[in-house]
């Protein structure tokens, strides 16, 4: 069974730019969330997609928008970004009435 | 807010040694889960603990759900080089959010 898939694996975006992160979750699961890590703050919940709807949110700017596909693969997107968005970001996916959550390998995003 | 407290922050231990690590909180929850994560990469699933009291093992780690549902505990026996990372323990909040310990970085010398 294929794991979670992030694309890309490395981006580098100039401050004020906005970027679009992809996320495949393992096959058969609906639940998408997303996570940031930063060396200072850790990982922090971004939001929580499942069949499509956003289920949870976590507290980052509207800045920080995703959304979810029928195919339950998800988006996330960043605009007008700033220097303070560089991290890793991290998708992770749950299976139905499944607690625990599988990552992906994440994003690199640096804001220059 | 409800917060995970991970302890110890780092080890830098010999190889064969043991390893203990933990996590406490104010709150009950309900889950713990514990993930190792290696530089550049996703936090890979190490042990699911369900129950108060309960005691899992996988390979070489055992981890336990503790009786007050407020910590966890995970032992790495008889370390190796590949033990090296930065493990986190997880628990879901009362608003259904995943949050994080602040991790425990080991490192062994072989």
């Amino acid at each position: 069974k294929a794991g979670v898939t992030q694309t890309p694996r490395y981006l580098i975006k100039t401050r004020g730019q906005q970027v679009t992160l992809s996320c495949s979750p393992i096959s058969g699961h609906r639940s998408v969330s997303w996570y940031q890590q930063t060396p200072g703050q850790g990982l922090q919940f971004l939001f929580e997609y499942f069949s499509e709807t956003q289920r949870n949110k976590g507290n980052f700017p509207g800045r920080f928008s995703g959304r979810q596909f029928s195919n339950s693969r998800s988006e996330m997107n960043v605009s007008t970004l700033e220097l303070g968005d560089s991290a890793l970001y991290l998708c992770a996916s749950r299976g139905p009435w499944r607690t625990e959550a599988f990552f992906g390998q994440g994003t690199r995003l640096t804001v220059v | 807010g409800q917060q995970l407290n991970q302890s110890p922050q780092s080890m830098f231990i010999q190889e064969g040694e043991d390893v203990s690590m933990n996590c406490t909180s104010s709150s009950i929850f309900n889950t713990w889960l514990w993930y190792k994560q290696e530089p550049g990469e996703g936090p890979v699933l190490l042990i699911a603990l369900y129950k108060a009291g309960e005691l899992t093992s996988n390979g070489r780690l055992t981890a336990q759900f503790g009786i007050t549902r407020k910590d966890s505990f995970l032992n790495i026996s008889a370390s190796i080089p590949s033990d090296v990372g930065i493990y986190f323990c997880a628990a879901y909040n009362q608003g259904g959010k995943l949050i994080f310990g602040q991790g425990t970085e080991l490192s062994v010398k072989p």
